[in-house]
């Protein structure tokens, strides 16, 4: 049984501080790893996908990968309160389905 | 703009009764899969289908069906509808590990 975990928070943050958002996954084979930003009552969408260990840096966005630990990470630099939203972290192998967590909370104060 | 467009956007339906949800998949896109998520919790997978062939399916009983056409356009049917049933209903099409996901249908069941 794959299984995803994350905090749910919520997870505050002031406006221009760095929000660190974490996940840790269970099935040593998962291949590749996604981030997504979901507003209330809207469909997930695409922040960043990473699929070696490293980092990989977008923008004010920056998704870390490592494989041994199991641990994928989201930071965003400079939180502005549009970023408040829920993160969902997502593993998949070879095409299969997604596996998500249950999601952080993120809340920028200004 | 998502490119995949899920109908209706919300539906209210009784214990009991039977539901079906439609999505169109972005062109070209020749897998569907289709995702339950409940209020505060990530997506469930439910079933994914490929050139009209269910090739995987999460923890969910049979009274969750699906269908593929030829165009890649899907459905999801729920019979015997449950209060438990009431969630947002996702379908996220892909081509090639690259996933869209559709806006969502949110149902209510009273």
């Amino acid at each position: 049984q794959k299984e995803v975990e994350q905090n749910s928070g919520p997870l505050s943050v002031p406006e221009g501080a760095i929000a660190s958002l974490n996940c840790t996954y269970s099935d040593r084979v998962s291949q590749s790893f996604f981030w997504y930003r979901q507003y209330s009552g809207k469909s997930p969408e695409l922040i960043m996908s990473i699929y070696s260990n490293g980092d990989k840096e977008d923008g004010r966005f920056t998704a870390q990968l490592n494989k041994a630990s199991q641990y994928v990470s989201l930071l965003i630099r400079d939180s502005q309160p549009s970023d408040s939203a829920t993160y969902l972290c997502a593993v998949t192998y070879y095409g299969q389905n997604f596996v998500f967590g249950p999601g952080t909370r993120l809340s920028v104060l200004p | 703009e998502t490119g995949v467009t899920q109908s209706p956007t919300h539906l209210i339906k009784t214990r009991g009764q039977q539901v079906t949800l439609r999505c169109s998949s972005q062109s070209g896109h020749n897998t569907v899969s289709w995702y339950q998520q409940a209020l505060g919790q990530g997506p469930q997978f439910i079933f994914q289908y490929y050139r009209e062939e269910e090739n995987g399916r999460g923890n969910f009983p049979p009274r969750f069906s699906g269908l593929q056409f030829p165009n890649y356009s899907s459905e999801l049917n729920v019979n015997a509808l449950e209060l438990d049933d009431s969630a947002l209903y996702l379908c996220a099409s892909s081509l090639e590990g690259s996933y869209t996901f559709g806006s969502g249908t949110r149902l209510t069941v009273v």
